[in-house]
């Protein structure tokens, strides 16, 4: 079975600092890789995510995640964030078919400091 | 493309009535839609995955009589759930993938809705 692990629930940073979002996965067979971001009541936008191919995945705001296979994990970095990357980043993993579930980690809270 | 629509955004009900919400697919035909509840600073748990024209499928613990699922087109889902009681309120987001396209479907997310039982 599969399962997500993100391994901090918050993450404070000061604004213009670089930021690491952690994520480590486990599944039995070959898996699709996804970060969202959740906005206050709002629904989930897709950042980034991994199919197959290079394992540095760049996405949207800057965002990017490299997916190592050896350590099963798909860590999120930014190099500078902004005061609008407050957030909650939910890593997700799905495997490798078509219209498969998604599961989703607990998610991280990103509270950016002025 | 690939917007998913949801209907009503918020919704206010008294313990015991019923409460539907819809999930609508409004640029692309949705061969499969899932629904999804979270609550307060906790992650999306999903609830049922529903394709057009059968039966949806629940997860382990989630009350098939409680949570009617109808995905009567390809682009229209709906969530009843029936008799909320307070216990039900939640925010409840619908997903939906892409009919026709590579071996990898990716989901859409609608915008949630919601749901407080009083």
């Amino acid at each position: 079975a599969q399962s997500v692990t993100q391994l901090d629930s918050q993450v404070p940073v000061f604004e213009e600092a670089p930021v690491e979002l952690r994520c480590n996965y486990s599944s039995s067979v070959s898996v699709y890789l996804f970060w969202y971001v959740q906005y206050p009541n709002q629904g989930l936008q897709l950042l980034l995510k991994y199919l197959s191919g290079s394992t540095l995945v760049k996405g949207i705001n800057g965002f990017e995640a490299e997916f190592n296979k050896s350590q099963t994990s798909f860590h999120l970095r930014k190099p500078s964030v902004h005061i609008s990357d407050t957030a909650e980043y939910f890593c997700a993993v799905s495997e490798g078919s078509s219209a498969s579930k998604i599961i989703f980690g607990s998610g991280t809270r990103l509270s950016i400091r002025p | 493309g690939a917007v998913v629509s949801q209907h009503p955004s918020r919704v206010i009900c008294k313990s015991g009535t019923s409460v539907k919400i819809e999930c609508r697919s409004l640029d692309f035909q949705a061969t499969t839609m899932f629904w999804y509840r979270q609550f307060p600073k906790q992650s999306l748990m999903l609830m049922a995955t529903s394709n057009e024209g059968s039966k949806a499928t629940y997860e382990q613990g989630v009350e098939k009589d409680k949570f009617l699922i109808n995905h009567a087109s390809l682009t229209l889902s709906t969530l009843t759930v029936t008799s909320a009681h307070p216990e039900d309120s939640s925010f409840y987001i619908c997903s939906a993938t892409r009919r026709g396209r590579s071996s990898y479907n990716e989901q859409f997310f609608g915008p949630g809705t919601r749901l407080t039982v009083l």
